[in-house]
């Protein structure tokens, strides 16, 4: 299995204001991904983030408003920005097991809380 | 992304029952159907997984039912205890491609002692 470590683990912020999650894996992946899981809801995939390529966005999702950096195999940043209170919600990195079994790993995920 | 409908929302079992989770999806290029499981404050980790190619799989005390031609798969879990408390998605994904998953809506389940 993969280790996925996430930073922040839970943050409260004001509104208007942009914060940057951190996701670092334990092994080389092709594919990060990112999700945003709405307080007591299901997960919805923001964006795939792919290491010196553009990350693409589902749709719903921006990149002016969720920036993503993909610097190298191991490492990806997620941005919220211009948080509004709607955008309280658990941020979640994930990435294919390394062995090809289709498995998708999940991080301890980041707890925004927007006031 | 293709829908992955999931049902009960929420589910209460006593200690030893049988919970029952169904979800049924659209899209028949799916053929990579696997189970969460999350506690509150944690990630959502995988539980057990299906291939369309078996019908049933069975890990423990956690059973996937799959019917490939109804488009429906099921997650059974025998013998239930309070420590199974939790909330279980059900997910589904395609390996071609190497394309994210796609959530039902989830699952609130109690187990009652």
């Amino acid at each position: 299995s993969a280790v996925i470590s996430q930073k922040p683990s839970r943050d409260i912020c004001q509104r208007g204001t942009s914060l940057t999650i951190q996701c670092q894996v334990d092994s080389q992946v092709t594919m990060m991904f990112w999700y945003r899981q709405q307080p007591g809801q299901s997960l919805t995939l923001i964006a795939t983030a792919n290491q010196g390529s553009e990350a693409t966005y589902e749709s719903g999702f921006v990149i002016d408003k969720f920036p993503i950096s993909r610097p190298n195999l191991t490492f990806s940043t997620l941005t919220v920005s211009n948080m509004s209170p709607e955008d309280s919600s658990i941020y979640l990195c994930s990435v294919f097991s390394h062995t090809n079994t289709g498995e998708l790993f999940f991080g301890e995920g980041s707890r925004l809380t927007v006031l | 992304q293709q829908q992955v409908k999931q049902s009960p929302q929420s589910l209460i079992v006593q200690k030893g029952g049988i919970s029952i989770i169904n979800c049924a999806y659209e899209n028949t290029a799916f053929d990579y159907f696997p189970w969460y499981q999350q506690f509150p404050g944690k990630g959502p980790a995988l539980l057990i997984a299906i291939r369309p190619d078996v019908s049933e799989k069975k890990e423990g005390r956690f059973t996937i039912s799959f019917n490939k031609s109804a488009k429906q798969f099921s997650l059974h879990i025998m013998d239930s205890q309070p420590g199974d408390s939790a909330t279980y998605f059900c997910a589904a994904g395609s390996g071609t491609g190497r394309r994210a998953l796609t959530f039902g809506s989830g699952t609130r389940l109690q187990v009652q002692p």
